[in-house]
């Protein structure tokens, strides 16, 4: 079946510091790739996507590219602040109805 | 605020009663998804709506569990004859129609059994 395998936390880092958490899938067929943020006391927030092979999602200085050939969707970001302190998870869909299929989240704590 | 809301925030109960929580999607969406959140774990799929049809349940949703979406707005889940397992956080979701759409969750609701 779908799953998805993200690396283990906490991730901890000094503010500036480069990120990369890392995500692997295995998926029949052609899944949409995604990465939600959980910020304390929060809900998901959809972070980003990518919807097909070699697709780069980005937002807020985060990226993320869908590499089919070694089924991954790492997470980067070149500098990262305090304020992006939270769980960040990676998440699969595919089929008609788009359920996502959730990795099980990567604390990341920035200290300045 | 034109999100997913969720009601109650908290819930905390005795084994063996019934819960019921109460989730409102955005307004145009008419995908509505229901997720559990274990501690440290993601969301599982519990079950899924395409207006008022239910057309997905995970093996996770026992026969204590029933989700409804009357009229295709709202939606609730009842859990009845609650266990210690059942404590979670239970997540909604909504999307609008169509291949890659985005799901928006709500704040979900936290479950606690005594």
């Amino acid at each position: 079946g779908n799953s998805v395998t993200q690396m283990e936390g906490p991730v901890t880092l000094s503010e500036e510091a480069f990120l990369t958490i890392n995500c692997t899938y295995t998926a029949t067929g052609y899944p949409s790739l995604f990465w939600y943020v959980q910020y304390p006391g929060e809900g998901l927030q959809l972070l980003l996507k990518a919807t097909k092979a070699d697709d780069k999602g980005s937002n807020k200085g985060f990226e993320a590219t869908y590499r089919k050939e070694t089924t991954s969707f790492h997470l980067e970001k070149g500098s990262v602040q305090v304020s992006d302190s939270a769980v960040y998870f990676c998440a699969l869909s595919s089929g008609g109805y788009n359920k996502l299929i959730f990795g099980a989240g990567t604390r990341l704590a920035v200290h300045p | 605020d034109t999100g997913v809301s969720q009601n109650p925030r908290h819930k905390i109960t005795k084994r063996g009663q019934n819960v019921t929580f109460r989730c409102d999607p955005i307004s145009e969406h008419n995908r509505l998804y229901w997720y559990r959140q274990t501690l440290g774990q993601g969301p599982e799929f519990l079950t899924y709506f395409q207006n008022e049809a239910q057309l997905e349940k995970s093996r996770l949703l026992s026969d204590r569990f029933s989700a409804e979406r009357p009229k295709g707005s709202f939606s609730t889940l009842e859990i009845q004859r609650t266990e210690q397992g059942d404590s979670a956080m239970y997540l909604c979701a909504s999307s609008l129609q169509g291949v890659n759409q985005p799901q928006h969750f709500g704040d979900g609701t936290r479950l606690s059994i005594l």
